[in-house]
């Protein structure tokens, strides 16, 4: 268990949709990461927050964001879904230092019908 | 813009075989560099990392990476694989000034058969 939390585990849902990942980083991180693990893309960063800020942007669709909230919790929202946004989303957790190294999350399952 | 390739797709050994899977990035600054292993269904966990100094890290599970600066390799060895090894590894870099996103390669499916 690395103390990162994801809810949910599996989410089931349809074309056209909006959903909300919700990640919950290890304590004393302010750090968090998001990424998706699809099979054609294999794993790739999206967007990075530190400490209630946006800190890097990766390959991230404009019809998704992110934010982290005071309490260093973090969402990524996915709009207007197609069916090629269904995959694994990890969001990873770190201290944010120059040598700190990131911790990963079970995932969020995404699956667009 | 920065690559990893990982050129194992799948490997399959026999338990107790060595096991070495190739890492090489394409970036001629400093980096930092990690392997990490992701088990069927689970998460992605941290097997090693290397920022700096003993080129050879030691990791968990008794796994090992060299980094070779000239080759802009970080392989990854073990010298016997169980059948608990089974897994997909990945190797993943961060350019140490810039973002500290992670980039990763496309993944080493292992398979160990008993």
């Amino acid at each position: 268990d690395s103390g990162v939390t994801q809810t949910p585990k599996h989410l089931i849902t349809a074309t056209g949709q909006r959903v909300t990942l919700r990640c919950s980083p290890r304590s004393g991180d302010l750090s968090v990461y998001w990424y998706q693990q699809s099979l054609d893309q294999g794993l790739q960063f999206l967007i990075q927050y530190y400490n209630g800020e946006e800190r890097a942007k990766g390959n991230i669709l404009e019809r998704f964001s992110a934010q982290q909230f005071p309490d260093l919790h973090s969402e990524l929202n996915l709009s207007s879904l197609e069916l090629g946004d269904s995959a694994l989303y990890f969001c990873a957790s770190s201290v944010g230092g120059a040598t700190d190294t990131q911790y990963f999350g079970p995932g969020t399952r995404l699956t667009v019908l | 813009a920065q690559s990893v390739s990982q050129h194992n797709h799948h490997v399959i050994l026999s338990e107790a075989a060595s096991l070495e899977l190739g890492c090489n990035y394409s970036y001629g600054g400093t980096v930092n560099l990690f392997w990490y292993v992701q088990y069927p269904g689970q998460h992605l966990q941290l097997l090693l990392k290397y920022f700096s100094g003993d080129p050879l890290v030691k990791g968990i599970k008794g796994f090992e990476a060299e980094f070779i600066k000239s080759k802009f390799s970080f392989n990854l060895r073990k010298p016997s694989v169980q059948w608990s090894d089974t897994a997909e590894y990945f190797c993943a870099v961060i350019l140490y000034t810039g973002r500290r996103a992670l980039t990763f390669g496309s993944g080493t499916r292992l398979q160990v058969q008993p």
